[in-house]
């Protein structure tokens, strides 16, 4: 069973580009979590989403950035108009229905803002 | 709203040593407690965690945890460390089953030969 999957795994944009970083849970988990780190810092929830719905977006920032879970296909996290502030590395989690509690994390995506 | 407390920001110590992780954690409800290890540029990986039942919970590479309530406390041991430990160590809690981990600050352990 392959593990939670990150892509990519390093990601180098400009100021004012559009980031899309890719999640793609464990086999059978129907929960989605992301996860920013901050240089230095531990990590702050951003969202929680299941299958087509978001269930906490309250980590959030309030604009620039929005997340979605599709029936079919990853998780996308998408920056908009990405600023220096935004280079931090960006981790995804996946639960499964039967054993919530715990999360299983990917290697995360490395967000370079030049 | 929960949040955790990692005591220590920087713990060394010499291979084969014990070591403890403290971990204080503060919550108006009952928790989930967990540690959880990250190498360096790799993600984090789950270490042991305590739902419920027995205080003292084992984990993978030999270590364990302690959840002491009335301490509000979840420190992590391991009686002999290896080079191979080092790394940044989490707490995290979460108050619900679905729900966001709150991570503390992060221990970086560095094992010395």
């Amino acid at each position: 069973n392959a593990g939670v999957m990150q892509n990519p795994r390093h990601l180098v944009r400009r100021r004012g580009q559009e980031a899309r970083l890719r999640c793609s849970p464990m086999k059978g988990h129907s929960h989605v979590y992301w996860y920013r780190q901050l240089p230095e810092e531990g990590l702050k929830f951003m969202v929680y989403l299941q299958k087509e719905n978001i269930i906490d977006e309250s980590g959030m920032p309030k604009e620039r950035f929005s997340a979605e879970f599709p029936k079919e296909g990853p998780s996308i996290l998408r920056i908009q108009q990405v600023v220096r502030g935004d280079s931090a590395a960006y981790f995804c989690a996946s639960s499964p229905l039967r054993d919530q509690e715990t999360q299983y994390f990917g290697p995360g995506t490395r967000l370079l803002v030049l | 709203a929960q949040s955790v407390t990692q005591l220590d920001s920087q713990v060394p110590v010499f291979e084969e040593a014990p070591v403890e992780l403290r971990c204080n954690y503060s919550s108006s409800v009952s928790v989930y407690l967990f540690w959880y290890v990250q190498y360096p540029n790799q993600g984090l990986q789950l270490l042991l965690k305590y739902l419920s039942g027995s205080t003292l919970v084992k984990g993978i590479n030999g270590f364990e945890a302690e959840f002491n309530k009335s301490q509000t406390s979840f420190h992590l041991r391991k009686p002999s460390v290896h080079i191979s430990d080092t790394a940044e160590y989490f707490c995290a809690v979460s108050v619900a089953s679905g729900s966001r981990l709150t991570f503390g600050e992060g221990t970086q352990l560095t094992v010395n030969p």
